[in-house]
């Protein structure tokens, strides 16, 4: 079955510098990759995802760029800000199958 | 649109005691998952519904957990008798089947076996 594998599981940045967190999976069918973030006490909530058919995707500060080739995939964040300081989970799946495979986590401070 | 909804929030239990949470999917989702997640772990599937029927159960401890969604919309699950090592919290998911697209999480329910 799938694998997520994502580093790093820990990362400070200080405010207004960029943050990039990266992810490998292991099932090359997956062609869906979403990203959440998870703040203290609340669910993991969507905040960008790419499908197979593109390398990149942009929305604001947040990017995501995908390697098909290399089976990885990176979330890209600049000028961070103190509200960006949550866990961010990578994950992959297969179109139509529903089923979402999660990496461990990165647990993000944005330092003042 | 009202989110989706679990219920209780937090749960303290003595082990080998029974306990069952519930949730409430985002109206009009198909789609409905039960995961777990440990403390400082992403979530791991535990059981997944398309509609009433689950499809995939493959990761659900079957011998002291259980799971139903009778009328294909709300959903609970069990533990019966829960252990020590169940400690943690069960995230409740939904999605508009086949769209393989976003998942709408709860809050979850951070259980305690003491």
């Amino acid at each position: 079955g799938e694998n997520v594998e994502q580093h790093p599981s820990t990362l400070s940045v200080q405010e207004g510098d960029s943050a990039v967190i990266k992810c490998t999976y292991s099932d090359s069918a997956s062609n869906y990759f979403p990203w959440y973030k998870q703040e203290l006490g609340k669910g993991p909530q969507l905040i960008i995802d790419i499908r197979s058919n593109v390398g990149e995707k942009k929305d604001q500060r947040i990017a995501v760029t995908l390697n098909k080739t290399a089976k990885h995939f990176s979330l890209h964040i600049t000028e961070t800000q103190p509200e960006d300081s949550a866990v961010y989970f990578c994950a992959a799946s297969i179109w139509g199958d529903d089923k979402i495979i999660f990496g461990k986590g990165t647990r993000l401070h944005i330092l003042p | 649109e009202a989110g989706v909804v679990q219920s209780p929030r937090y749960k303290i239990i003595e082990k080998k005691q029974p306990v069952a949470f519930w949730c409430n999917p985002i109206s009009g989702h198909n789609t409905l998952y039960w995961y777990l997640q440990n403390l400082g772990q992403g979530p791991e599937l535990l059981i997944r519904y398309e509609n009433e029927e689950a499809v995939d159960d493959s990761q659900l401890p079957k011998d002291r957990f259980s799971a139903e969604r009778l009328k294909g919309v709300d959903s609970t699950l069990k533990i019966q008798p829960a252990e020590l090592g169940d400690s943690a919290v069960y995230l409740c998911a939904s999605s508009q089947q086949g769209r393989n697209t976003e998942a709408f999480f709860g809050q979850g329910t951070r259980l305690t076996v003491v």
